[in-house]
C-alpha cells in the first residue's frame, strides 16, 4: 500500500524555520496537501496542491514539492504553530494521509 | 458560516453496527465531494470512505471496505456512514470533511467517538 513517510517530531526555534517533510518515490507527480491539527482541534488546510496557501492562512506557510520528498515551511515559528501537521494526497481513487509530524516551538 | 456536524458516536460492542451522520451548512454540499475520515486515540488521520458530489461513485479505505458504506442524500445536505462488524480498531473519532474530487479536504466536522468495545 501507498505509505506517505513523515518525521514523527521538529523542534524549531521561535522565530526561526522549521521543515517538514514527505516522502514516497516520485510523490513530485503528485499533488500535496498539509493540514495543520491542534490538540483537541479538527485539521485545517494549510497548503493545497504543493504551494498553495488558503485564504487565512499566513505567507509564512509555503510548501514545495519535487523528486520523492515533499516538504511543509514554516518560516519565522511562532508558539501558536505548535501542532501536529499531515501530508495527504490521491493515489488513484484512495487518499492518503502521512503519519504526521509533531512540531515543538522551543 | 461553513458547518459540518457529526453525531451517531458512541459506545458499540464488537461486531455491532451503528450509522454516522454529517449535517452540512453554509456552502453547496450538492456541488462538494465528502470524506470521512478517523482517528484513532493519540494517533494519526486515517481516511476512511470518500463519495462524489452526486453520490455517483464510493471509494474506501482497504480496512474498511466491505464494513462501511458511505452514502449522502443532497436534499437534506446531509452525508452517512454506515459501519458494521466492528471491530477493536475501529474505535476512534470519525470526521467528515468536505473537498472536491483529487483536490483537499477543505471543510471539516469537528467529529463524533465510537467507541468500539469487547
Amino acid at each position: 500500500s501507498y505509505e506517505l513517510t513523515q518525521p514523527l517530531s521538529v523542534s524549531v526555534a521561535l522565530g526561526q524555520t522549521a521543515r517538514i517533510t514527505c516522502a514516497v518515490d516520485n510523490i513530485g507527480s503528485k499533488n500535496v496537501h498539509w493540514y495543520q491539527q491542534k490538540p483537541g482541534q479538527a485539521p485545517v488546510v494549510v497548503i493545497y496542491r504543493d504551494s498553495r496557501r488558503p485564504s487565512g492562512i499566513p505567507e509564512r506557510f509555503s510548501g514545495s514539492n519535487s523528486g520523492n520528498t515533499a516538504t511543509l515551511t514554516i518560516s519565522r515559528a511562532q508558539a501558536g504553530d505548535e501542532a501536529d501537521y499531515y501530508c495527504q494526497l490521491w493515489d488513484g481513487n484512495t487518499v492518503v494521509f502521512g503519519g504526521g509530524t509533531k512540531l515543538t516551538v522551543l | 458560516q461553513v458547518q459540518l456536524v457529526e453525531s451517531g458516536g458512541g459506545v458499540v460492542q464488537v461486531g455491532g453496527s451503528l450509522r454516522l451522520s454529517c449535517a452540512a451548512s453554509g456552502f453547496s454540499f450538492s456541488n462538494y465531494g465528502m470524506h470521512w475520515v478517523r482517528q484513532a486515540p493519540g494517533k494519526g488521520l486515517e481516511w476512511v470512505a470518500f463519495i462524489r458530489y452526486d453520490g455517483s461513485d464510493e471509494y474506501y479505505a482497504d480496512s474498511v471496505q466491505g464494513r462501511f458504506t458511505v452514502s449522502r442524500d443532497n436534499s437534506k445536505n446531509t452525508l452517512y456512514l454506515h459501519i458494521s462488524s466492528l471491530r477493536g480498531e475501529d474505535t476512534a473519532v470519525y470526521y467528515c470533511a468536505a473537498g472536491y474530487t483529487y483536490g483537499p479536504a477543505d471543510y471539516w466536522g469537528q467529529g463524533t467517538l465510537v467507541t468500539v468495545s469487547s
